[in-house]
């Protein structure tokens, strides 16, 4: 059975911490994301990572950075967190795009529920 | 930009009931369209999918059909049963974004006995 795995259900941090989000994957998949998810707004796209040490920009990376050091491993960095990023984070894994008009399945991860106080 | 509008919920039903969530979307080009589900409790899992116009998609009983001329992929279920009770997001993936995901905003489906 295909798994995303995230290091925490629930999270509460204070302001100005520096938080650590981690996301394992065990289907060999080279893509991963990290969304964030607020009601009203959907999923929206912090960054995507395409390989081992190959990073991009989602649609709201402000304030995240991320790490990808291993292929199977995916890591969302708030370098100093604000009661704004308080959320739930989602982590997602597919499997190589070969032309980018094609579409591979993303599986996601049960998600981490972080709190910023 | 691309972009993917739902009904607001939630939706609230009684099991048996006849389902209908609708989705638009407004994208440059011919992108695919998803439905994801989200239980509760857990992640996001693809409910169904449909990659050119006039394709139907279905799965567990839930169908959505790819209409180009009104921009539409409204999710359809004939009889909902308590199971259904979810988040349902619509979904698109335009064919110059390498497989990202455009999402809207989720429509809670609430079916009670």
């Amino acid at each position: 059975d295909v798994k995303v795995t995230q290091s925490s259900r629930y999270l509460v941090k204070r302001t100005g911490e520096k938080v650590f989000l981690e996301c394992v994957q065990d289907m060999d998949h080279e893509n991963m994301f990290w969304y964030r998810q607020d009601p009203g707004l959907g999923l929206r796209l912090i960054y995507f990572s395409y390989d081992v040490k190959m990073k991009e920009k989602g649609d709201i990376p402000e304030g995240y950075s991320v790490s990808r050091e291993k292929k199977e491993r995916f890591s969302l960095i708030l370098e100093s967190a604000s009661t704004n990023q308080t959320s739930m984070y989602l982590c997602a894994s597919s499997s190589l795009i070969l032309r980018r008009e094609s579409y591979n399945e993303q599986f996601f991860g049960p998600g981490t529920r972080l709190t910023v106080l | 930009g691309n972009s993917v509008t739902q009904m607001e919920g939630p939706v609230t039903l009684s099991e048996e009931a006849f389902l209908t969530i609708n989705c638009t979307y407004t994208a440059t080009g011919y992108p695919s369209l998803f439905w994801y589900v989200q239980y509760p409790g857990e992640g996001l899992q693809l409910l169904l999918k449909a990659t050119k116009a006039d394709d139907k998609g279905s799965n567990k009983g839930f169908e959505a059909t790819y209409r180009k001329e009104t921009t539409s992929f409204h999710l359809e279920k004939g009889s909902v049963q308590v199971s259904d009770s979810a988040v349902y997001f619509c979904a698109l993936s335009d064919p110059d974004s390498w497989g990202k995901l455009q999402f809207g905003a989720g429509t809670q489906v609430v079916v009670t006995p």
